[in-house]
């Protein structure tokens, strides 16, 4: 089983709807974790940190399940310009801190 | 804001010749690390770094080798480049005790 696991998609939405992705992880003991938006050929950028007691900002909410070790990531409200690859993150095995990159999952919002 | 610079965007190489990718960061940060993309196999550790002078092997090292003699700058090296390096090349950084992690524009290297 790979670390960390993410339906590659794509998730094909239109404008206006909501969408959620998970993110699966093997370490129970995993401490940290991110999701992050890469566009197409540019660089992942962070988009927010994923906290025990769920994090939101604007439009988009994250949150862990410990019990089932996923996180999820949910994007009400979709815009054009949400259409990117969501990657998530997670600590791995050992209590390094190194990210650990899920193979991410494609958005495409149309209008 | 954090700032992670990478020397170049596009690069194009002959197989054989010896390469250098450089990634400098402005936040003093002491973990830099270097990962390479491609399509279906998503972000793959080559190197990183935790300190000065300090290297360690990631999950796909075979062919790379790394230097990171001051503090911002991590440099990635191809030693004698294959076609089979052809990729994105995506240097990070982050403060030690965090996976918050800050990425460069990307080198697009084509080896050919």
């Amino acid at each position: 089983r790979k670390e960390v696991e993410q339906d590659p998609g794509p998730f094909n939405v239109p404008e206006g709807a909501t969408v959620a992705f998970n993110c699966t992880y093997s370490n129970s003991a995993s401490q940290s974790f991110f999701w992050y938006r890469q566009d197409c050929r540019k660089e992942p950028k962070l988009l927010m940190s994923v906290y025990s007691s769920g994090n939101e900002d604007g439009r988009f909410t994250a949150q862990l399940n410990r019990a089932s070790q996923y996180i999820s990531l949910l994007i009400r409200d979709s815009k054009l310009s949400d259409s990117a690859t969501y990657l998530c993150a997670v600590n791995p095995p050992g209590g390094s801190y190194i990210p650990t990159f899920g193979r991410g999952t494609s958005l495409i919002v149309h209008p | 804001d954090v700032k992670v610079t990478q020397s170049s965007r596009y690069l194009v190489k002959r197989t054989g010749e010896k390469v250098f990718l450089e990634c400098v960061q402005d936040m003093d940060h002491e973990n830099m690390f270097w990962y390479r993309q491609d399509p279906g196999l998503g972000l793959r550790l080559i190197y990183f770094s935790y300190d000065v002078k300090m290297k360690e092997k990631g999950d796909i090292p075979e062919g790379y080798s790394v230097s990171r003699e001051k503090k911002e700058r991590f440099s990635l090296i191809l030693e004698s480049a294959s076609t089979n390096q052809t990729s994105m090349y995506l240097c990070a950084s982050s403060f030690r005790g965090t996976i918050e992690a800050f990425f460069g524009q990307g080198t697009r290297l084509t080896v050919v």
